[in-house]
């Protein structure tokens, strides 16, 4: 089955700085990677995804890359802001025979004011 | 939109009780999932329902737990007898297609 890494597992930056976060993925038939935002105590929110046709896509302040020959992709924030301290997850979807979304561990972000 | 909605919030048993959840997932979303989320990890599905029928629940232990669709609606999770492990928050979520997920808000059970 997927097994998805991500690392960093903690993050924490100044306020302004940019923060990336890494995940690899083992399934080359995984075709759909979204990017999951989850505050203390609340729901995951998608905050991005990408589909494995496209290599870059943006969103304001956060943008996702990735790379189907080395099977990995990143989360960047730009200009972070304290609201953006939060766990955040990688997951990937496959869409072979196994029809699931595979969760990386998730990375905490802090940012500092 | 309303979004997932999940019951209770918050579950305090003991060991070797029985335990259910429930989930209303977005109006029309055929596709419903139910994790497992244990503190510092990322979720884990436990069963994937396409309607009212199971697509996958591979990593269901199903000795003890169980889950069922009836109407391809609403759906209920349940342990029987739990276990210490069990502790986690358990998120429901919903798709329209089998990609893009929303989650409810989970409900955080306390096993003691």
């Amino acid at each position: 089955g997927e097994n998805v890494e991500q690392h960093p597992s903690t993050l924490s930056v100044q306020e302004g700085d940019s923060a990336v976060i890494k995940c690899t993925y083992s399934d080359s038939a995984s075709n759909y990677f979204p990017w999951y935002k989850q505050e203390l105590g609340k729901r995951p929110q998608l905050i991005i995804d990408i589909r494995s046709n496209v290599g870059e896509k943006k969103d304001q302040r956060i943008a996702v890359t990735l790379n189907k020959t080395a099977k990995h992709f990143s989360l960047h924030i730009t200009e972070t802001q304290p609201e953006d301290s939060a766990v955040y997850f990688c997951a990937a979807y496959s869409g072979g025979s196994n029809y699931k979304l595979t969760f990386g561990k998730g990375t905490l972000l802090t940012v500092n004011p | 939109e309303a979004g997932v909605a999940q019951s209770p919030r918050y579950k305090i048993i003991e060991k070797r009780q029985s335990v259910a959840f429930w989930c209303n997932p977005i109006s029309g979303h055929a596709t419903l999932y139910w994790y497992q989320q244990i503190l510092g990890q990322g979720p884990k599905l436990l069963i994937q329902f396409q309607n009212n029928g199971v697509v996958d629940d591979s990593q269901l232990p199903k000795d003890r737990f169980s889950a069922e669709r009836l109407k391809g609606v609403d759906s209920t999770l349940k342990i029987q007898p739990a276990k210490l492990e069990d502790s986690a928050v358990y998120l429901c979520a919903s798709s329209p297609t089998s990609e893009t997920q929303y989650f409810g808000p989970g409900t955080r059970l306390l096993v003691l």
